[in-house]
Parts: C-alpha cells; sequence; structure tokens
C-alpha cells in the first residue's frame, strides 16, 4: 500500500521569497512521484514528476523537487514566490509494478503575501 | 491539442436521484480515470477505463460505475445519490497505462446533493 503525508496544510510566503512544501511518501515499490497544483475552481495542472531517473526534478513556472529515497521526501521548492503561485499543491504517488492508481495527499495551500 | 473537458461543471440534485457526468479525454489519449475530491481534501480515486474496459477500481460501492465510448470518452453514473456524494468530481486522461504517463484532469464537475 502507499499513503502520501504533505507536512504542512498552510504555507504563507512573502513575494520573492523561497517556498517550501513538504511531502513524505510510503510505497511497497519503486513509486513514481508527482506534484500537482489546483487553483480555485480549476482541474489539477501538473508542475513535474519523478520516475527514478534524476533525483532533482525540474518542473514549470520555476519549481523543482529532490527524490531523496533514504528520507523518503520529495519536497518542493521554489526560489522565488510569485503572487501567482498562490493555490493549493499536491503531492502524489503513484506505485510501480503497473499499478495505476494516484494516491494524493491532503494538500498544502500556499499563501503568497505582497 | 483539446484537453480534458467535463460537462456540467455544477449540478444540483437531491437525495436518492441519479447523476450522470460526462468527460471528453484529451486527442490521442485511450485511458481515462475518475476522481472524487470532498472540501478540504486530496482526490480519491473512484476507477480508470482502458479500452472501454475498467481495469481499476478505488475504495467506492458498486453504486458509482462508469462507461467508456470507443471515442474515449467516459461517464460516470452515481445511482441512489448521498450526501455524502457532493464533492468536485474530477476526470483525467492520460496515453496508456503504463505508470510513467502523466494525468491530465479536466476542470471537474462540483456535484451538490440536497
Amino acid at each position: 500500500a502507499q499513503s502520501v503525508t504533505q507536512l504542512d496544510s498552510h504555507v504563507s510566503v512573502s513575494e520573492g521569497t523561497p517556498v517550501l512544501l513538504r511531502c513524505n511518501y510510503s510505497s511497497s515499490y519503486s513509486p513514481s512521484l508527482f506534484w500537482y497544483v489546483q487553483h480555485p475552481n480549476k482541474g489539477l495542472q501538473l508542475l513535474l514528476k519523478y520516475t527514478s531517473a534524476a533525483t532533482l526534478v525540474k518542473g514549470i513556472n520555476g519549481f523543482e523537487a529532490e527524490f531523496k529515497k533514504s528520507e523518503t521526501s520529495f519536497h518542493l521548492t521554489k526560489p522565488s514566490a510569485h503572487m501567482s503561485d498562490a493555490a493549493e499543491y499536491f503531492c502524489v504517488v503513484r506505485p510501480g509494478a503497473g499499478s495505476y492508481q494516484l494516491t494524493f495527499g491532503k494538500g498544502t495551500k500556499l499563501s503568497v503575501i505582497p | 491539442e483539446t484537453g480534458v473537458t467535463q460537462s456540467p461543471t455544477h449540478l444540483i440534485k437531491t437525495r436518492g436521484q441519479q447523476v450522470t457526468l460526462r468527460c471528453s479525454s484529451q486527442s490521442g489519449h485511450n485511458t481515462v480515470s475518475w476522481y472524487q475530491q470532498a472540501l478540504g481534501q486530496g482526490p480519491q480515486f473512484i476507477f480508470q477505463y482502458y479500452r472501454e474496459e475498467e481495469n481499476g477500481r478505488g475504495n467506492f460501492p458498486p453504486r458509482f460505475s462508469g462507461l467508456q465510448f470507443p471515442n474515449y470518452s467516459s461517464e460516470l453514473n452515481v445511482n441512489a445519490l448521498e450526501l455524502d456524494d457532493s464533492a468536485l468530481y474530477l476526470c483525467a486522461s492520460s496515453s496508456g497505462v503504463s505508470y510513467n504517463s502523466p494525468l491530465h484532469f479536466g476542470n471537474g464537475t462540483r456535484l451538490t446533493v440536497t
């Protein structure tokens, strides 16, 4: 079985400062990991994915995430927050071995203060 | 490239009624999955269809059923609606069933059961 824990339900940063959204996972297999973003009243947009290649993954809009197997973590970072980054962020695990089911964390709401 | 489209965007039903939600997958995608997102929660996997066959199901009762058509569009049907079925229902499509294939989500249908 797999699970995802997003360690913060709400993160608030000032515009122009770094963003860190934390995620820990558990999986019986070598997982694929994703970060999705959801703006109000919108569907989910893929930010980035890890699929057992490079451990540092670069995504859209300046976001990146590092896969650390020893820590079972996949934290999302961005060097400088922009007002448009304010949204809900979901860490997602998809176990390997042919599984198709995504398991979502409960989400982290990111607020950006001008 | 046309993205994933869902209809209707909003729907209000009464407890005990039946509802059908519709999804058109992204061009070139043959796999469709459905997720339920309750307020303040991450999406939960309902089921997935590949080439018109259900090939995976989450922890949802049989009154949640679906179809996939030859053009890969899909329907989600919910019978005997309950108040707890109130949620955002998200459809996602992907090309193939590889666990590396990222899902592309629609904007969802907001279902309210009164």
